[in-house]
């Protein structure tokens, strides 16, 4: 069961021009997002996140926006860099209604980007 | 400078063996959390540690098992158990999410484990 997907197994983009990354999810008990971007043989380094009561959060060139109706979420890279060239992956926590509540991350599958000079 | 320690880098194991992956961190998170991950696929969620001497299953639990006696420190054992252990494993951490405050985790860079 997916419960996040990220469609797009991999995104190439010109430098300078928007990269944008999808991703779906299916448990409408997520409330947190974030983005991670990987590169090979390192640990996944966190970008950005938004809370489930907000549609945009923004940081630099990076912005990420929600549509909870849609159970989709977005980052947009602007302007696209080469060394932006990685795998980026989603993930999204939920956090008990109950009190109990732990950072749990359930991760897409991730998206390989390529920036082109 | 903080972070978190993940060694070894590289891993080898024999059939029958059992072998231990550390994670140190320094962030004084309390949180400390093992990930696996397969060519292709995203990250799943091993065992998890809120807090010290407490430890919980995550999604793939079998063939491992952790242990937290200090908050700095989250080694994992691959048991022989695990039949297919060949992936890379993740370490991280993260502050107290218990707070209801979504918290972003931190990772180490990972360590690769072969079969012999």
């Amino acid at each position: 069961d997916q419960q996040v997907k990220q469609n797009s197994p991999s995104l190439s983009v010109q430098e300078g021009r928007i990269s944008i990354l999808n991703c779906d999810y299916t448990n409408s008990m997520f409330d947190y997002f974030l983005w991670y971007k990987k590169y090979p043989a390192e640990g996944p380094t966190f970008l950005i996140s938004i809370s489930s009561i907000k549609d945009k959060n923004e940081d630099g060139r990076f912005t990420v926006f929600l549509n909870k109706s849609a159970k989709h979420l977005s980052l947009h890279i602007v302007p696209s860099q080469p060394g932006d060239s990685a795998v980026y992956f989603c993930a999204a926590q939920h956090f008990n209604a109950g009190g109990t509540s732990y950072g749990k991350l359930t991760f897409g599958q991730g998206t390989i980007l390529t920036v082109h000079p | 400078d903080g972070g978190i320690t993940q060694s070894p880098k590289y891993l080898f194991r024999k059939e029958g063996q059992n072998v231990t992956l550390s994670c140190e961190q320094n962030l004084n998170h309390d949180a400390m959390y093992w990930y696996r991950q397969d060519p292709g696929q995203g990250l799943r969620l091993i065992y998890y540690s809120q807090i010290v001497n407490d430890f919980q299953k995550g999604d793939i639990a079998e063939g491992y098992s952790v242990s937290r006696e200090k908050k700095e420190s989250f080694p994992l054992t691959v048991t022989s158990a695990q039949k297919n252990p060949t992936a890379f494993y993740l370490c991280a951490s993260s502050m107290d999410h218990r707070q209801g405050i979504g918290q972003p985790q931190h990772f180490g860079d990972g360590t690769r484990l072969s079969i012999l």
